[in-house]
């Protein structure tokens, strides 16, 4: 089935520092890929969406590209505040009714000031 | 504006109790409806969807079912809680297939 492999549980930095969320995929389509970001106790926001046809995406400093190459769709920031500590979930959509959304494990991001 | 509201904000139940969660869109007609389950510290997993009133789809089994009765009410229940449905429900509201997905504000449940 459709998956999404996010390997860093963690990751801690320090304000403006560099952010890299490394996100792949494996499906057997073009999948629309998102990456949301949770707060404690909220539920997730939605960050970014990419499908085949615009390939990257931008919001609030955040950038991902859609690389199907590599099918992968890594998360970046160039400089990191106190404020993006939180949760941030890789997720697709590639079932053929397109509802069923598939999150990653999550990567925890912690920003010390 | 689209405003997305769950109900309860928390519940703490026994063991084999029955549960009833809410959720209602407003702003938005005939949305995709889902159900999300996420453990605590952990991802994020689909369990309902509806695209109409009066149908549900059923991705996940974990002896839960859900109904939509009008279209901007989604409800998640079961007559029997287990400990393992301890967890943080979320509901979420698309335009469309393949369209994001907007979640609410979740409902915190604690089986005893």
């Amino acid at each position: 089935g459709d998956s999404v492999t996010q390997k860093q549980g963690q990751v801690t930095l320090s304000e403006d520092d560099f952010l890299f969320i490394n996100c792949t995929y494996s499906t057997t389509t073009y999948p629309t890929l998102f990456w949301y970001v949770q707060y404690p106790g909220q539920g997730p926001q939605l960050l970014l969406k990419v499908t085949t046809a615009n390939n990257k995406g931008i919001s609030r400093g955040f950038e991902a590209t859609y690389d199907k190459g590599t099918t992968s769709f890594h998360l970046q920031k160039a400089s990191v505040q106190e404020s993006d500590s939180a949760v941030y979930f890789c997720a697709l959509v590639a079932d053929s009714a397109g509802n069923k959304l598939t999150f990653g494990i999550g990567t925890r991001v912690l920003v010390r000031p | 504006a689209q405003t997305i509201h769950q109900w309860p904000v928390a519940e703490i139940k026994a063991v084999g109790s029955p549960l009833s969660l809410g959720c209602t869109i407003k702003g938005k007609s005939s949305p995709n409806l889902y159900w999300y389950w996420q453990a605590t510290g952990g991802t994020l997993q689909q369990l309902f969807y509806s695209i109409t009133v009066g149908q549900v789809e059923s991705v996940v089994q974990l002896n839960l079912s859900a109904s939509r009765p009008k279209d901007d009410q989604f409800i998640l229940s079961t007559e029997k809680l287990l400990l393992s449905h301890s967890g943080f429900y979320l509901c979420a509201w698309g335009l469309d297939n393949y369209a994001e997905q907007f979640f609410g504000p979740g409902t915190r449940l604690t089986v005893l």
